[in-house]
């Protein structure tokens, strides 16, 4: 089946600071999503980008499907996205849609 | 309005019982999905369902049984909890064919003791 990578694993960050983070996916995809997950385990849906770029706020993301990889940008960190941020991409089995999520990547903002 | 309710938030149960959690979305959408995401964060999907209908079961023994009522409405049954059905169970619901608008419920902490 396909597979979803995400770098880093962990990351640290001083508030205020800019960050990048990567997900890789093996095979063709029909769509790609970002989730946040907060500290207190809820799933927020950031972005739905199959291509192209998206911007939200201090959130943009980007999506190259003909080289298989996503990434998403934070700009000027504060400490409220520390959290757990989730690349998901869309296939289709069956007729049907289902996720296959990467083991994410966790984001923590000092003060 | 919460577009994906789940209950219970929490859930603490002995081995061997049994437990059903409950989950309903106000959205209009055709499919529903449970996701069980382990100790690691590690988030997979157990079962689809769209318009009460079983069609996705991605290998999940069979102690665990989704029944939907109606097409709003998804609850997980299980039988004979184990230590390692310990996990954060999520509910989810999206259109049928584009997948667009896939959104979350807040989650069910299932720990077996």
């Amino acid at each position: 089946g396909i597979q979803v990578e995400q770098s880093p694993p962990d990351l640290i960050l001083q508030e205020g600071a800019n960050s990048t983070l990567r997900c890789n996916f093996s095979d063709s995809v029909n769509n790609l999503q970002w989730f946040h997950q907060n500290p207190w385990g809820q799933l927020i849906n950031l972005f739905y980008i199959p291509s192209g770029t998206k911007q939200n706020g201090r959130l943009s993301a980007t999506t190259v499907a003909t080289e298989r990889y996503s990434l998403l940008y934070i700009s000027s960190s504060q400490t409220t996205d520390s959290g757990v941020y989730f690349c998901a991409v869309l296939v289709f089995s069956g007729g049907y849609n289902k996720l296959i999520f990467g083991a994410g990547t966790r984001l923590a903002v000092h003060p | 309005d919460t577009a994906v309710s789940q209950t219970p938030k929490y859930l603490v149960t002995q081995m061997g019982n049994d437990k059903s959690i409950k989950c309903e979305q106000n959205l209009g959408h055709d499919t529903m999905y449970w996701y069980k995401q382990d100790s690691k964060k590690f988030l997979k999907i157990m079962f689809s369902y769209n318009n009460k209908e079983l069609i996705i079961n991605e290998t999940v023994p069979n102690r665990f049984s989704p029944k939907s009522p109606d097409k709003a409405h998804l609850n997980l049954h299980i039988n004979s909890l184990e230590l390692g059905d310990s996990a954060v169970y999520f509910c989810a619901s999206s259109p049928k064919k584009t997948g667009y608008g896939y959104t979350f419920g807040s989650g069910t902490r299932l720990t077996v003791v």
